[in-house]
This record gives structure tokens, C-alpha cells and sequence, in this order.
């Protein structure tokens, strides 16, 4: 059972173009992250919201933690080529197990 | 540069065969973290070594066995290798021993079974 689903899978957008990625989840989570990972290289961590209801703005990528920490979106705005990637949501369950979970990941395509 | 270093990058073996993969964590960090990476099933978690210790276990195989040395670094090793095994491995370390989320992660190594 994937606990952290993320929609879409795959993404290819025009440069210029907005995009939103979810992450959604029956469960409550303490903290959520979220990663970019490019072809042969580790994922690399944009971001991390904890508190519900949280916006956090990184230049074109804005974030967003819902408000009964289950769910969040990765808003961004402009797309360029170097935003092309693998985007991984990622989370410390709220049971008090420290489990931490990724998601099923999107993969966005930006074309010039 | 996250700080993480992972040996080898890419490794080709036969069915049977057995691996050993490694991994130094950022300097300071005392938890590392392995994960399993394929096309089918994502990320996948598979152990957590903090300061030594077994720290938490995922959806490791018995074949599979990793330990953390006491200069932090960890080999992951993988024995009666099979066609499935084929994947990237990643390492990541964090600071602590609880899981605040925030991993950093090495570039991989990348595993082919054939």
C-alpha cells in the first residue's frame, strides 16, 4: 500500500507554462519534503513543511502543506528546461514510528 | 555536492554473484540510510544505521545485510544476486537518530545484474 500518492506521473509542458504536482495521503504526517532528483545524480531536497496550512516559496516553486497535514502541492510558475526531473514527495508519519515515506514521484519534462 | 560518497558508481555482475556497496556520510552525520531505487517500485527504504547501531529496517531482503563502521561509513551487501536486483542503491545520512526528513542523499550505485 503507497501511502503517499502523487499525481501526475508524468508531466511534459511547454517552457513558460505553470504546473501543479500533488501529494496526497490518508495519513497525517509530522513533516513533509519535498525532492528533485536528475537523471544519475542522488534526489536533492527543495523543501520542508511542518506546520498545516504552511506556503513556503523557493524563487518559482512555491509550496504548500495542507491544513491537516495529508496532503501538498508543489506549485511552479514559469517552467524552464533545468526544471525537468523526477519530483519526490516525501514524509515523517504523525504515529509517533518515525516512518518515513516517499512518494510515488512525477516526472516533468520542460520543453524548450 | 550534498557530502554524501557512494562506491562504486556502476557495478555489472552475474546472477549468484555477491556485492558490496559503500557509502560515506556527510561529515557530522550519524544516522545513514539505504534505499533501493527501480523503475517499478520507486524509493524504496531498506535499513537505517545510526552511530553504529541499527537504527530502523525497511523492506530489506535477507539477502541482503549492511553495517555501519565505527568511522560512520556503511556497506550495504548483497548476496544470492538475482535478475530483480538490478537497481540503484542510494545512501543518505542525516544528523540525528530520529527522523526529522531532511536526507541527504549520494549520487548512487547503479546495479546490474545480468
Amino acid at each position: 500500500t503507497q501511502l503517499l500518492e502523487q499525481s501526475p506521473q508524468f508531466l511534459s509542458i511547454q517552457e513558460g507554462e505553470n504546473l501543479t504536482v500533488y501529494c496526497n495521503s490518508s495519513s497525517v504526517f509530522s513533516s513533509l519534503q519535498w525532492y528533485r532528483q536528475e537523471p544519475g545524480e542522488g534526489p536533492v531536497l527543495l523543501v520542508t513543511v511542518v506546520t498545516g496550512g504552511e506556503v513556503k516559496k523557493l524563487k518559482r516553486l512555491t509550496f504548500q502543506f495542507g491544513d491537516a497535514r495529508k496532503d501538498s502541492s508543489l506549485h511552479i510558475t514559469a517552467a524552464q528546461p533545468g526544471d525537468t526531473g523526477l519530483y519526490l514527495c516525501a514524509g515523517v508519519l504523525a504515529s509517533g514510528t518515525y516512518k518515513y515515506i516517499f512518494g510515488t514521484g512525477t516526472r516533468l519534462k520542460v520543453l524548450a | 555536492d550534498s557530502g554524501v560518497t557512494q562506491t562504486p558508481k556502476h557495478l555489472i555482475t552475474a546472477t549468484g554473484q555477491r556485492v558490496t556497496l559503500r557509502c560515506s556520510p556527510r561529515s557530522g552525520d550519524l544516522s545513514v540510510y539505504w534505499y533501493q531505487q527501480s523503475l517499478d517500485q520507486g524509493l524504496q527504504f531498506l535499513i537505517q544505521y545510526y552511530n553504529g547501531e541499527e537504527r530502523a529496517k525497511g523492506n530489506i531482503l535477507e539477502r541482503f545485510s549492511a553495517q555501519q563502521f565505527p568511522d560512520l561509513h556503511s556497506e550495504l551487501n548483497l548476496s544470492s544476486l538475482e535478475l530483480g536486483d538490478s537497481a540503484l542503491y542510494f545512501c543518505a545520512s542525516s544528523p540525528g537518530a530520529e527522523h526529522t526528513g531532511e536526507l541527504f542523499f549520494g549520487e548512487g550505485s547503479r546495479l546490474t545484474v545480468l
